[in-house]
């Protein structure tokens, strides 16, 4: 069993709607979980993170965290054809630094 | 402008020879990494370095080498023992401690082509 997993996609929605990103981890000490956007060929790059049960929004963003059932996702309300990317799950467990461990990655596809 | 630096963009190796990727921070991180990813894949983890001069291996340190003798700089040398070096190559910095949010910011990355 991989540590972090993420379904690898495509996730495929219509402009407008809300898509729905999920990640489930395996470590129960994980503390802090971290979405990064990568679009293709590029670096990935910071979105958000939260470490409270619940949710969490920022934007259009909305990260949501169930340590109980080990799974953490995004959503991203009003998708753009801009939003199309690789969103990648990664996490940590505070006693070890900023050690993260990463999932592989969800594609999402946004349609006109 | 504040950041992390990672060169070349794009690099060109032949077999058998050992070539060095350079990476640059501004950021005033104590933590630097590299990580390798493969087509399609997520990122796996070559070596870290908590503070200068000293560095772990990661999950996949085998045929590479690395060097921390300044805190903004950690260069990253694949080696011919590397047998499939082809991938694209991340470097990223954080701040060290247990904040909760305390997270890592990569470079641009560096493009590695076996020819």
């Amino acid at each position: 069993q991989k540590e972090v997993e993420q379904n690898s996609g495509p996730l495929s929605v219509p402009e407008g709607a809300i898509a729905s990103l999920n990640c489930t981890y395996s470590d129960r000490g994980s503390q802090s979980f971290f979405w990064y956007r990568q679009y293709s060929g590029k670096s990935p790059e910071l979105i958000m993170f939260i470490y409270s049960n619940g949710d969490k929004e920022d934007g259009r963003f909305t990260a949501q965290l169930n340590k109980a059932s080990q799974y953490v996702s995004l959503l991203i309300r009003d998708s753009q054809p801009s939003d199309s990317a690789t969103y990648l799950c990664a996490v940590k467990r505070d006693n070890a630094g900023n050690m993260l461990t990463f999932g592989g990655g969800t594609r999402l596809m946004v349609k006109p | 402008d504040g950041g992390i630096t990672q060169s070349p963009k794009y690099l060109f190796r032949k077999e058998g020879q050992n070539v060095t990727l350079s990476c640059e921070q501004n950021l005033n991180h104590d933590a630097m990494y590299w990580y390798r990813q493969d087509p399609g894949q997520g990122l796996r983890l070559i070596y870290y370095s908590q503070i200068v001069n000293d560095f772990q291996k990661g999950d996949i340190a085998e045929g590479y080498s690395v060097s921390r003798e300044k805190k903004e700089s950690f260069p990253l040398t694949v080696t011919s023992a590397q047998k499939n070096p082809t991938a694209f190559y991340l470097c990223a910095s954080g701040r060290t401690g247990r904040g909760p949010g305390n997270t890592i910011y990569f470079g641009e990355g560096s493009w590695l082509t076996v020819v």
